[in-house]
């Protein structure tokens, strides 16, 4: 069975740091590309960072660049994003998900709540 | 950035009828378009790949075609258990691999 498995979200001040990491099993995690994707509450979803399958290669929604950081060890089955300079509207539930490269997204975590508040 | 455009935003149906979802690509995807399904408090789930292919474990009353940039989601025989958030999402041009705004599909 395929699980991706979030962790790390939490409340956050503004100008903060968090680190969310995406436990990955039942699927060649060294084999997709992994992603991103965050929903603010009540809000559709947005892409937000994208790592190819050795982590040689990153990309970012100009929303987060400079401030958030994907990376990945196939070693441990593991995604992270480190996400410095939080504001508020980074609030948001955040999806770490899997695909092909270059393809859609086949596989979800649960989500991570991330809450940016003073 | 492609722009992706759902209609409508809200959609009401009775059980037992059929559901048209449409989206809408700002410049060509080519046949690089995906459907995802959400329920409140869970993730998305694929439910088609390549603007017509189910994805695996989707029932055969989902159905979506389109090329370009006009797409459609059908579901053929509403259950209770489709009643959800729809959302769009191109994979052509990336990155931004974007998403529409969503449709939510409500009872009747």
């Amino acid at each position: 069975e395929v699980q991706l498995v979030e962790s790390g979200g939490g409340l956050v001040q503004p100008g903060g740091s968090l680190r969310l990491s995406c436990a990955a099993s039942g699927f060649t995690f060294s084999s997709y590309w992994m992603h991103w994707v965050r929903q603010a509450p009540g809000k559709g979803l947005v892409w937000v960072s994208h790592v190819n399958t050795d982590g040689s290669s990153t990309t970012y929604a100009d929303s987060v660049k400079g401030r958030f950081t994907i990376s990945r060890d196939n070693a441990k089955n593991t995604l992270y994003l480190q996400m410095n300079s939080l504001r508020a509207e980074d609030t948001a539930v955040y999806f770490c998900a899997g695909g092909g490269p270059g393809a859609c997204f086949n596989y979800w975590g649960q989500g991570a709540l991330v809450t940016v508040s003073s | 950035e492609i722009v992706m455009t759902q209609s409508p935003a809200t959609l009401s149906v009775s059980p037992g009828e059929r559901a048209t979802l449409s989206c809408r690509a700002s410049q060509s995807v080519s046949s690089k378009l995906a459907w995802y399904q959400q329920k409140p408090g869970q993730a998305p789930r694929l439910l088609i790949y390549g603007a017509s292919t189910r994805a695996t474990g989707i029932p055969a009353r989902f159905s979506g075609s389109g090329s370009g940039t006009e797409f459609t989601l059908t579901i053929s025989s509403l259950q209770s258990e489709d009643f959800a958030v729809y959302y769009c999402q191109q994979y052509n041009n990336w990155p931004p691999w974007t998403f529409g705004q969503g449709t939510k599909v409500e009872i009747k």
